[in-house]
């Protein structure tokens, strides 16, 4: 099993240029998140999604967008890089959502961007 | 709004020493509880998780945690520290469908 997986690990962009950072699941999990990680603030939500075609907002979703087509893959797009944008993302998933929350989250092991 | 704080941003221990890491959190209802560990340049692990039950739970790699209620925290303990223990460590709440994430407490091992 490959567990979540995340393309590239590495990417340099200049600001204005877009891009797409990719990850895939192959655990059938409903449930795909991102998060980017900055020293000092943790990780923070950007995107979420429960099932194919559901997406919604998290805490910092400006400069950001998702789309679920299929249970398997979650891209992240930057339609117009930011230096802000510098950062390491993660994607997760997870096997279902309840009343109370989700299950586990499994991690990626993350994509760094710069941006200059 | 739900929030984690783990107030040690940085702990340093000797190798064989015990260690407690603390986690605090703000919720209206009995939320779902995580720990994760990140070693260098890696994903995020689960430690261990609550979700309801008996409020001592058992992790990987000899970690624990314990639930109170009354004092609203998560503290992840552990009675002999590795020196690949060595990691930052994240508490996390689950609610609804979010998790909110502490800053992390990067953890020095000293042999």
């Amino acid at each position: 099993n490959a567990g979540v997986t995340q393309t590239p690990k590495f990417q340099v962009l200049k600001t204005g240029q877009s891009m797409t950072l990719q990850c895939a699941q192959d655990m059938n999990h409903e449930y795909m998140s991102w998060y980017r990680q900055d020293p000092g603030m943790g990780l923070r939500l950007i995107h979420y999604s429960v099932g194919a075609g559901i997406t919604d907002q998290g805490e910092v979703p400006n400069g950001y967008n998702v789309s679920r087509s299929t249970t398997e893959d979650f891209p992240l797009r930057l339609l117009s890089a930011a230096p802000s944008q510098t950062s390491v993302y993660f994607c997760a998933s997870s096997y279902g959502t309840g009343s109370g929350g989700t299950g586990e989250l499994f991690f990626g092991e993350g994509s760094r961007l710069t941006v200059l | 709004a739900q929030s984690v704080t783990q107030p040690d941003i940085h702990i340093t221990v000797s190798e064989g020493a015990s260690l407690e890491l603390r986690c605090n959190y703000s919720y209206g209802a009995t939320p779902y509880l995580f720990w994760y560990v990140q070693s260098p340049g890696q994903g995020l692990q689960l430690l261990l998780k609550y979700f309801s039950g008996d409020t001592l739970v058992q992790g990987i790699k000899g970690f624990e945690a314990e639930f109170k209620r009354s004092q609203s925290s998560f503290n992840l303990r552990k009675p002999s520290v590795h020196w690949s223990d060595a990691a930052e460590y994240f508490c996390a709440v689950g609610s609804g469908n979010q998790f909110y994430f502490g800053t992390g407490t990067s953890l020095t091992v000293i042999p």
